[in-house]
């Protein structure tokens, strides 16, 4: 069974400043993908970045970039140059992929989230 | 690209009443959607799992009668939440996938409260 754990409810930086979520994650399988998504206020999902369990390098995407440590099991998120804007709800997730050869994918399981405050 | 939508995207109803919500993919087609439902400050659940022209599948502890999901084209999904009652109140989220594609678009949410 997939679990995924956020172990931070909440957390606070300054503006400017980086600050990295935490992510760790259990699987048996060995093809996954693993994903990062922001929750503003609004309800909206916004897709921040993706991270395959074959990728060989972290994953970057301008501001954010994922701290893939496999062994570990751990997929932690760092924003770099905090911004007010930034502050949001924050979640993890993971998808395993189907049987060998297929193209479908499973569902996404989703940790519990991390509050993000970012101060002026 | 990618879009998703969702209608409405609040909705106040009275309690034993039904209430429609839909999803749509404005630029793609979606051959799986997906249904979650969020409570304040809590994670997404995933409810079920549709796949166009097929019955949809949901998760564990989900009612299939109370919450009655259709996706009848590549391009429009529904979820009916049948006789509401105020504990159905939620924020539900619905989600597309492309064939053979690993993102998920999400819609905006559809927040429901039941009086």
């Amino acid at each position: 069974a997939q679990k995924i754990t956020q172990t931070q409810p909440g957390m606070f930086v300054q503006e400017k400043e980086a600050v990295t979520l935490d992510c760790t994650y259990d699987t048996s399988d060995q093809s996954y993908g693993l994903f990062w998504y922001k929750q503003p206020s609004s309800g909206e999902m916004i897709f921040l970045i993706y991270q395959g369990s074959y990728d060989e390098q972290n994953a970057t995407e301008g501001r954010y970039s994922l701290n893939f440590q496999k062994a570990r099991k751990s997929a932690n998120l760092v924003i770099s140059a905090s911004q007010l804007g930034d502050s949001a709800m924050y979640f993890c997730a993971m998808r395993e992929r189907r049987a060998a050869g297929g193209t479908s994918y499973g569902k996404l399981t989703f940790g519990q989230g991390t509050i993000l405050t970012v101060h002026p | 690209g990618a879009v998703v939508s969702q209608h409405p995207s609040w909705v106040i109803c009275k309690s034993g009443t039904s209430v429609k919500i839909e999803c749509r993919s404005l630029d793609f087609q979606a051959t799986t959607m997906f249904w979650y439902r969020q409570f304040p400050k809590q994670s997404l659940m995933l409810m079920a799992t549709s796949n166009e022209g097929s019955k949809a599948t949901y998760e564990q502890g989900v009612e299939k009668d109370k919450f009655l999901i259709n996706h009848a084209s590549l391009t429009l999904s529904t979820l009916t939440v049948t006789s509401a009652h105020p504990e159905d109140s939620s924020f539900y989220i619905c989600s597309a996938r492309r064939a053979g594609d690993y993102e998920q678009y999400f819609g905006p949410g559809t927040r429901l409260t039941v009086t």
